[in-house]
C-alpha cells in the first residue's frame, strides 16, 4: 500500500486564485513528520513547509499553509493568491518515527499549472 | 542559510568511464543523503550518511559508491554505469539529532550515460 497518496496528477488554476493540493498518508507510528516540496522544471527540490504529528496548530509559511487533519490522515497544502512562479511539481512526503536522519517517503507528486 | 551545492550541474559519461558527483553543505548538518530521480517520478533514496557513517543503503548496485570524507562533504563515485542510470541525482542534508528532520536539497546533477 502506498504510504503517501497524491490523487491529483495535474491541476490548472487561474493566477491569483487559491490552490489546494491533496495529500493523504498511511502510518501506524505516533511520531511522524509531513513535508511539502516544490520542484520547478530546473530540478531543485525546494522545501516549503513542515508539520509534526504532535503539532496542534496547522503550519503556515507565507502564502503556504498545511491543512492537517490527523484523524483523516490528511495533509493538504494550500497556496493562497497563486502566482505564475508557482507552476511546478509539488511533492508531499513523510518521515516516520523519531529518528531525524531516517528516510522520507515521497508521494508521486502533483503538477500545478498557473494560468495567466 | 539553507544552501546545498552540487557539482557538476550536468555530466555525460560513457559506460566505461569513472566519474564522481560532489555535494557540499556548510549548515552544520550531520545527515546527508543521495537520491536518484527519473523524469516525472519522485526521488528515490539511495544512501544516507549519519555523522559521517553510512546508515542506509537502499540496495544500490555497487557501481555507485558513496563516500563522506567529512561532515560537510558527500561524494558519489560512479563506475561502469548503464544507460538506465541516466537521471537527476539529488543530494540533501538535514540537521539530524535535533530539529524536525527537514531535508534541504541541492540543485542536482543531471547525468547522461551513453
Amino acid at each position: 500500500a502506498q504510504k503517501i497518496t497524491q490523487t491529483q496528477p495535474g491541476m490548472f488554476v487561474q493566477e491569483k486564485e487559491a490552490v489546494t493540493l491533496d495529500c493523504t498518508y498511511d502510518t501506524s507510528d505516533q511520531s511522524y513528520g509531513l513535508f511539502w516540496y516544490k520542484q520547478p522544471s530546473s530540478g531543485e527540490m525546494i522545501f516549503l513547509i513542515y508539520q509534526g504529528s504532535y503539532d496542534e496548530q496547522n503550519a503556515t509559511e507565507g502564502r503556504y499553509s498545511l491543512n492537517f487533519q490527523k484523524a483523516r490522515k490528511s495533509a493538504n497544502l494550500v497556496i493562497s493568491a497563486s502566482q505564475l512562479g508557482d507552476s511546478a511539481m509539488y511533492f508531499c512526503a513523510m518521515r516516520e518515527g523519531r529518528r531525524r536522519d531516517d528516510k522520507i517517503i515521497f508521494g508521486k507528486g502533483t503538477r500545478l499549472h498557473i494560468l495567466p | 542559510d539553507t544552501e546545498v551545492t552540487q557539482t557538476p550541474k550536468h555530466l555525460v559519461m560513457g559506460m566505461t568511464n569513472k566519474k564522481s558527483l560532489k555535494c557540499e553543505q556548510h549548515m552544520g548538518h550531520r545527515a546527508m543523503y543521495w537520491y536518484k530521480q527519473k523524469a516525472k517520478k519522485p526521488p528515490e533514496l539511495m544512501f544516507v550518511y549519519s555523522y559521517e557513517k553510512l546508515s542506509i543503503n537502499e540496495s544500490v548496485p555497487s557501481r555507485f559508491s558513496p563516500e563522506c570524507p567529512n561532515s560537510s562533504l558527500l561524494n558519489l563515485h560512479l563506475h561502469a554505469l548503464q544507460p538506465e542510470d541516466s537521471a537527476l541525482y539529488l543530494c540533501a542534508s538535514s540537521l539530524n539529532s535535533v530539529g524536525d528532520g527537514t531535508q534541504y536539497f541541492g540543485p542536482g546533477t543531471r547525468l547522461t550515460v551513453l
